[in-house]
């Protein structure tokens, strides 16, 4: 079992739809949970990160935990093209393990 | 890229050759990190460094080695190239000038590493 999961896609919305990414992990000790997106051919630039159970907003973006579950998810609001990338969930503690990415794409 | 430079950007050897990749920082970051990235696997750590002269193996670290001399340098060397070896690789940097660690972590552009 891998340490942190995530769906390799692709998942493909409608452009406004809201597009829902899911990542699980295997350490209860986790500490700390982000979110990077990945254009192709590109480096990882974080997105947001969250600490506690319950959801954190930041513009179109909202980070879901929870720990007992020990699931992330991260919904994207009115979906556009410029959204499509892969999204990489990444835990923390003491040491940061990544999933393998979901690739997204927005169609307009 | 967080003031993150890394050299070169792309890089084809023949197997059984050394190797250096370097990562430059100008945000006087504590922490480095240097990963690969390969199809189906993510981002996996190769080595850190918590300090100058200071540095840990992370889960691939077989085949690297690396050394910080100075707080804005980290270097990853292969000391002898294996096709294995192909991959994209990515430096990133985490914490405080005040020397507080925090944890999330920033990457540089990465470098694209070819092994025939």
């Amino acid at each position: 079992q891998k340490e942190v999961e995530q769906n390799s896609g692709p998942l493909s919305v409608p452009e406004g739809a809201i597009a829902s990414l899911n990542c699980t992990y295997s350490d209860r000790g986790s500490q700390s949970f982000f979110w990077y997106r990945q254009y192709s051919g590109k480096s990882p630039e974080l997105i947001m990160f969250i600490y506690s159970n319950g959801d954190k907003e930041d513009g179109r973006f909202t980070a879901q935990l929870n720990k007992a579950s020990q699931y992330v998810s991260l919904l994207i609001r009115d979906s556009q093209p410029s959204d499509s990338a892969t999204y990489l969930c990444a835990v923390n503690n003491n040491d940061m393990r990544f999933g393998a990415g979901t690739r997204l794409t927005v169609k307009p | 890229d967080a003031g993150i430079t890394q050299s070169p950007r792309h890089k084809v050897t023949e197997t059984g050759t050394p190797v250096t990749l370097r990562c430059h920082q100008t945000e006087n970051h504590r922490y480095m990190y240097w990963y690969r990235q390969d199809p189906g696997h993510g981002l996996r750590l190769i080595h850190y460094s918590y300090g100058v002269k200071d540095t840990d193996k992370g889960e691939v670290s077989d085949g690297y080695s690396v050394s910080r001399s100075k707080t804005e340098d980290f270097l990853l060397t292969l000391e002898s190239a294996t096709s294995s070896q192909t991959s994209v690789y990515f430096c990133a940097i985490s914490g405080q000038t005040s020397g507080t660690s925090t944890d999330t972590q920033y990457f540089g552009p990465g470098t694209r590493l070819t092994v025939l």
